[in-house]
């Protein structure tokens, strides 16, 4: 089975900066997606980015970036210019045909003005 | 917005009730995930219906059923209620069913408090 894991549940950064929320995931296969979902005390769940394994070109998306690296099975994602709109939980997931998605516990985090 | 509606938007019930959650998938979204997510954790996946049939079921509890009706709407259904049933219940809809979760998007939610 897939697993996903977090190991920042929080995270605090200044507006302006930039922050990497970590994310590491463990799967036999070859072929899937891996997301980050945003979650803010709305409590709607946004995607904010998505990586393709097959690709080896990191997905970038306006101040979000990922940092995956696919033999290590990690998948970052990087805030560049924090701004406080950014303050949220955010969800690592990972996805395989057939399959639902699989979620990480989530980083909380923080925006400081 | 994402296009996905679910009603309502919050719900309080006692133990040993049944409710019913309802979800309007986006406009031509054939399939439907639905997942529960406690306080402060990630998002478990429940169940999933493509165009009426069932096509994927996860961790959901045999007190738990939901179906997926001709117009696309689905309804989890929810019975014989416990304290650690309290949530946020999501549902998200995409176009497939495979590779449907690249496309998903997710509804704001129902959050339920059993008292």
């Amino acid at each position: 089975a897939q697993t996903v894991t977090q190991s920042q549940p929080e995270m605090s950064v200044q507006e302006a900066e930039t922050v990497t929320l970590s994310c590491t995931y463990d799967t036999s296969e070859n072929n899937y997606y891996l997301f980050w979902y945003k979650q803010p005390p709305s409590r709607q769940m946004i995607l904010v980015i998505r990586q393709e394994a097959y690709k080896q070109q990191n997905a970038t998306e306006n101040r979000f970036s990922v940092n995956f690296q696919k033999a290590a099975k990690s998948f970052s994602l990087k805030i560049s210019d924090s701004q406080l709109g950014d303050t949220a939980m955010y969800f690592c997931a990972f996805y395989m045909g057939r399959r639902a998605l699989t979620f990480g516990s989530g980083t909380r985090l923080q925006v400081q003005p | 917005d994402s296009g996905v509606t679910q009603t309502p938007k919050h719900l309080i019930t006692a133990t040993g009730q049944r409710v019913t959650l309802r979800c309007s998938p986006r406009s031509g979204d054939l399939s439907v995930y639905w997942y529960q997510q406690s306080l402060d954790q990630g998002l478990q996946f429940l169940i999933q219906y493509y165009n009426g049939e069932e096509r994927a079921k996860g961790n959901i509890l045999e007190r738990f059923s939901a179906q997926q009706f001709p117009d696309l709407h689905s309804e989890l259904n929810l019975s014989s209620l416990e304290l650690g049933d309290s949530a946020l219940y999501f549902c998200a809809s995409s176009p497939r069913g495979d590779p449907g979760h690249t496309e998903a998007f997710f509804g704001q939610g129902t959050r339920l408090t059993v008292v």
